[in-house]
């Protein structure tokens, strides 16, 4: 079974430019979480969408949205871009919302989109 | 804001056991501790995650404190192909669902 993936592999923008980012979680999980990974930190959460809802956001700015489509897939959307977007941007999927006391709902992540901001 | 502490990073020699220690001590009674790792610009890789009973897979073994303010993990026989970084998680409860909150992570190196 194929797992998360994630398009484009790379990207380069330029200042205040507009990017879209792809996920599409493994088949039959119904929850994307985006994340953030600057160099030399771990991931930061950004979003969380379960059912095709935001469920969950981490401390981003507006600039920042996403949406889930009917098949699960989902997109990230940045605008205006700065030189602090840069980053490895990560899509993990799971079978349900995430919450603090079911097994079921184990993250699985996709091999994620290099953002280069100029 | 992470809610675990590790060791920023170790070093372990190959075919030695790799035991990476983690604090969690503002873990509250229903939450699991999950273990990923990390290697050089991919995905996070997901190892294992437990509550409060020692759990075994065929990456590695995971060994919980009884008051579950700490955990190990531990990797048998270590390869220089699990050199990376390993992040030992908690999730934070936020608006309804709970948010795994990554660290900095060990930075584990197998040498020869």
């Amino acid at each position: 079974d194929a797992g998360v993936t994630q398009s484009p592999t790379h990207l380069i923008k330029t200042r205040g430019q507009q990017v879209t980012l792809r996920c599409s979680p493994i088949s039959g999980h119904k929850s994307v979480s985006w994340y953030q990974q600057v160099l030399g930190q771990g991931p930061q959460f950004i979003f969380q969408y379960y059912e095709k809802e935001e469920r969950g956001r981490g401390n981003f700015p507006d600039r920042f949205s996403a949406r889930q489509f009917p098949n699960y897939s989902s997109e990230l959307n940045v605008n205006a871009l700065l030189l602090g977007d840069s980053a490895l941007y990560l899509c993990a999927s799971s079978l349900f919302l995430l919450a603090g006391s079911t097994r079921g709902d184990t993250q699985y992540f996709g091999p994620g989109t290099r953002l280069t901001v100029l | 804001d992470a809610k675990t502490t590790q060791p920023p990073s170790m070093d372990c020699a190959e075919g030695r056991a790799a035991n990476l220690p983690c604090n969690h001590s503002t873990i509250s009674g229903n939450e699991y501790v999950y273990w990923y790792r990390q290697i050089h610009s991919q995905g996070p890789q997901y190892i294992i995650h437990g509550l409060k009973n020692n759990e075994t897979n065929e990456m590695a073994s995971l060994i919980i404190t009884e008051d579950r303010k700490s955990s190990t993990l531990i990797l048998p026989h270590a390869t220089l192909r699990d050199t990376a970084v390993y992040y030992c998680i908690v999730r934070v409860a936020s608006g309804g669902s709970y948010i795994p909150t990554f660290g900095r992570g060990t930075s584990l190196i197998v040498h020869p």
